[in-house]
């Protein structure tokens, strides 16, 4: 089955950084990968998504990076403001599953003035 | 204005009772899901349904009930049976279930925390 992992449970980053979040899949046959963004007792939001024939997507002021070698993936954010303050997490989708998406366990991103 | 609602937004129970969270989305979705999160904790799947009148277990449906009688609405009963059911519970809804190769862009309610006294 698969797996979805985390690298960092935090991360801490001066405002107007950049921020790199990353997260590891374990079954090479998952095709569809997503970024979602959870303020607190919140629901998740779409943030960015990227199939597996791509390497990079872009968005406005995110970047989704998938390297299938390693089963990796990562979320830039760049210039982080304080509304970025959230934990985000990746979630997978295998069309080989029952169509349903195997999350990761979020990294809590704080943005330090 | 269109999206996804659930109430309450804080549930209180004692042990041993059922209860009763609602989810509602006016989308007009085929596909719906709950998922349960834990602190530190990715989301879970506990059931979802994937059309009126039909519903699957997910990964965690020991302890919980579900019905779909209409499109727009798939209430979550957690029963006395649930052993942990302290957590955040998130409905989601997609245009039509993924499968067959495709994904469906799932959307989310607000969640329901509930707590167990």
């Amino acid at each position: 089955g698969e797996s979805v992992g985390l690298h960092l449970p935090t991360l801490s980053v001066q405002e107007g950084d950049n921020s790199i979040i990353n997260c590891a899949y374990s079954n090479s046959a998952s095709d569809y990968f997503i970024w979602y963004k959870q303020e607190s007792g919140k629901g998740p939001q779409f943030i960015i998504d990227i199939r597996s024939n791509m390497d990079k997507r872009q968005g406005q002021r995110v970047t989704v990076l998938l390297n299938k070698t390693v089963k990796h993936l990562s979320l830039q954010i760049a210039a982080t403001q304080p509304g970025d303050s959230a934990v985000y997490f990746c979630a997978v989708f295998n069309k080989g599953s029952q169509g349903n998406l195997i999350f990761g366990k979020g990294t809590k991103l704080s943005v330090k003035p | 204005d269109g999206g996804i609602t659930q109430s309450p937004k804080y549930l209180f129970r004692k042990e041993g009772q059922n209860v009763t969270l609602s989810c509602e989305q006016n989308l007009n979705h085929d596909a719906m899901y709950w998922y349960r999160q834990d602190p530190g904790q990715g989301l879970r799947l506990i059931y979802y349904s994937q059309i009126v009148n039909d519903f699957q277990k997910g990964d965690i449906a020991e302890g919980y009930s579900v019905s779909r009688e209409k499109k727009e609405s798939f209430p979550l009963t957690v029963t006395s049976a649930q052993k942990n059911p302290t957590a955040f519970y998130l409905c989601a809804s997609s245009m039509v279930a993924s499968g067959q190769g495709f994904y469906n862009e799932q959307f989310f309610g607000p969640g329901t925390r509930l707590t167990v006294l």
